[in-house]
């Protein structure tokens, strides 16, 4: 069993439709890190939450830490062909500890 | 800033063979290095993490006889797949965290094909 469960698996949408990823668990993460990955490469990060009940806006990207620090949200606004990848929370139990990926989930958009 | 490289992006061996693939973190100083399995369309498996100067602590079912790990600077470390076997094909991606960091950046990963 993975300790954090990302949901959906898989998602598939037209280009200008919002999109939600979710990572949950029920352990307490001292920090959560969201990537991308594309096929053939390796992933790229693309932000960190440390503060319970943190919202991180990129671009069209906003991210949010629960309050309890125990789950996760990744919301996609306008969706476009480039955001097309595979989405991996991975979150740290302890500050300089190993992190645990979610299973990530496939995000197709079509044009 | 914050960028990973590894060498072979790609290889191709024998079985029975052993092959290194080097990680290196360009532009940072690199406390720690993991390493990581990927299986098709799947999530990062990690194999060890190596802390620079001291011994790889290896998960649980890695075979560190098999998956040796050398973390000798702080900007380089290389891992092993010694005497590979098919079922040792597989996507390796390495990853280095800066000192007093949380964040870990990947490099772009290692295809290795035992044939």
């Amino acid at each position: 069993t993975q300790l954090l469960e990302q949901s959906p698996q898989f998602l598939s949408i037209q280009e200008g439709e919002n999109l939600t990823v979710y990572c949950n668990s029920s352990s307490v993460f001292s920090s959560l890190q969201w990537y991308r990955q594309e096929p053939g490469e390796g992933p790229v990060l693309l932000v960190t939450v440390v503060t319970g009940g943190e919202v991180k806006k990129l671009k069209r990207l906003t991210f949010q830490f629960g309050d309890a620090r125990k789950d996760s949200s990744l919301h996609i606004t306008a969706a476009q062909p480039g955001d097309t990848g595979l989405y991996l929370c991975a979150g740290a139990l302890d500050s300089w500890g190993k992190l645990q990926f979610g299973a990530g989930t496939q995000v197709v958009v079509t044009p | 800033g914050a960028v990973v490289s590894q060498h072979p992006s790609r290889v191709i061996c024998k079985s029975g063979t052993s092959v290194k693939i080097e990680c290196r973190s360009l532009d940072f100083q690199a406390t720690t290095m993991f390493w990581y399995r990927q299986f098709p369309k799947k999530s990062l498996m990690l194999m060890a993490t190596s802390n620079e100067g001291s011994k790889a602590t290896y998960e649980q079912g890695v075979e560190k006889d098999k998956f040796l790990i050398n973390h000798a600077s702080l900007t380089l470390s290389t891992l092993t797949v010694t005497s590979a076997h098919p079922e040792d094909s597989s996507f390796y991606i390495c990853s280095a965290r800066g000192v007093g960091r949380y964040e870990q950046y990947f490099g772009p990963g290692t295809r290795l094909t035992v044939t």
